[in-house]
């Protein structure tokens, strides 16, 4: 079964840091890319960033750009996102999720968690 | 860049059949996918590729994709269809990007 859990979630002030990571199991991690999804309290989901199977291509949303840095550790199985410069408008519910090989949908998420940025 | 918009609600009584709409331009040359979010939960793939639907989707639910509009169907709507719906596609013009609709909430009335 696949299995995608996020962890590092919390409160922190405007202009903090914060780190979360994706632990996956349940398939072969190296052949997959992975994704971050949020969502704002009451809103939709915004696609944030994404990393190939290998790490060597990453995407950023424009709105994180220059203050998020995703990376992966094939070797752990994991996936994380360095968040720096935190804003009010970063408070959301944070997911990753698999990126399918075809189609570019995601196929598979984790349960998600909340980041809140406040003072 | 690429919009694509969706009703902010749709209400249908049970039993019937609920049609939620994305629309977004030429969309018809793109591949859409959609979401299912259930209050507190996280999103789960109910069509992709259009019309495709994963292993563990009811045949209730159905797909379709032209011109400006993509379409999810879903048919003989039940109280446990009641959930938030998002479209999705990949956009990979000048900058590459997965976008998403604004969602839909699906009330059985």
């Amino acid at each position: 079964e696949v299995q995608l859990v996020e962890s590092g979630g919390g409160l922190v002030q405007p202009g903090g840091s914060l780190r979360l990571s994706c632990a996956a199991s349940g398939f072969t991690f190296e052949n997959y890319e992975i994704h971050w999804v949020r969502q704002a309290p009451g809103k939709g989901l915004e696609w944030v960033s994404r990393i190939s199977s290998s790490g060597s291509s990453i995407y950023y949303s424009d709105s994180v750009k220059g203050r998020f840095t995703i990376s992966r550790d094939n070797a752990r199985d994991s996936v994380s996102v360095q968040m720096n410069s935190l804003r009010a408008e970063d408070t959301a519910v944070y997911y990753c999720a698999r990126g399918s090989n075809i189609y570019y949908y995601f196929d598979h998420w984790g349960q998600g968690t909340l980041v809140t940025v406040s003072s | 860049s690429y919009v694509l918009t969706q009703p902010p609600s749709v209400s249908v009584p049970p039993g019937k059949t609920a049609t939620i709409t994305c629309a977004g331009n030429n969309i018809g040359s793109k591949s859409v996918h959609w979401y299912q979010q259930k209050p507190g939960q996280a999103p789960v793939v109910v069509i992709y590729y259009d019309d495709d639907r994963p292993s563990g989707i009811p045949e209730r639910f159905s797909g379709s994709n032209a011109g400006n509009t993509a379409t999810l169907t879903i048919s003989r709507v039940e109280a446990g269809d009641e959930a938030d719906y998002y479209c999705q596609v990949w956009n990979n013009y000048g900058h590459q990007n997965w976008i998403f609709g604004g969602g839909t909430k699906l009330t059985v009335l």
